[in-house]
């Protein structure tokens, strides 16, 4: 079982539509956890960090089930802008961090 | 949010030869960095880790003798590929942890595309 999954999709979605991305991790020790986006041929950059108390960036919202091992991703009015990559990254502990395969959005006019 | 520098961001080289590449922390000090690599529409699979000033942790099925990792200061990690072979093309990404904190993001370097030919 891989340590990080997510369903890579590709998610195509019109512009102003809400689209969710879940992730499921294996290791119940990790410790913090992240949604990094990647664009093509770039570095991965932070996102959002999410909390087990669910937070919220603009029209971005995370969530956390500690019991469950989930994770989410929710993006409300979807941008152009919005289209990437999006990887739920888990930090094992000392910045171990283990990535998804990543979740691919294209957002059309 | 932090910098970290990675050069060079592209490199063609030669069957056969080594490629260096190198990954700085810019504005902070990095005790440990960390090396990945991504193959096309795949995700970034970890390496190795490197902790300044000790040898580097290899992951699973990854050649310590193929891809050498020197961590000599707080700032700066290489990664050096050896007599490189074209399945090594790929993209290789560091990241660094901050000294302090124990969860905190990586940062990451842009990145190093390297193609052998």
């Amino acid at each position: 079982r891989k340590e990080v999954e997510q369903d890579p999709g590709p998610f195509n979605v019109p512009e102003g539509a809400t689209v969710a991305f879940n992730c499921t991790y294996s290791n119940s020790a990790s410790q913090s956890f992240f949604w990094y986006r990647q664009d093509c041929r770039k570095e991965p950059k932070l996102l959002m960090s999410v909390y087990s108390s669910g937070n919220e960036d603009g029209r971005f919202t995370a969530q956390l089930n500690r019991a469950s091992q989930y994770i989410s991703l929710l993006i409300r009015d979807s941008k152009l802008s919005d289209s990437a990559t999006y990887l739920c990254v888990v930090n094992k502990g000392r910045g171990d961090m283990r990535f998804g395969a990543g979740t691919r959005l294209t957002v059309k006019p | 949010g932090a910098v970290v520098s990675q050069h060079p961001s592209r490199v063609i080289c030669k069957s056969g030869t080594s490629v260096k590449i190198e990954c700085r922390s810019l504005d902070f000090q990095a005790t440990t960095m960390f090396w990945y690599r991504q193959f096309p529409k795949q995700s970034l699979m970890l390496m190795a880790t490197s902790n300044e000033g000790s040898k580097a942790t290899y992951e699973q099925g990854v050649e310590k003798d193929k891809f050498l990792i020197n961590h000599a200061s707080l700032t700066l990690s290489t990664l050096t590929v050896t007599s490189a072979h074209p399945e090594d093309s790929s993209f290789y990404i560091c990241s660094a942890r901050a000294l302090s904190g124990m969860n905190t993001e990586a940062f990451f370097g842009q990145g190093t595309r390297l193609t052998v030919v």
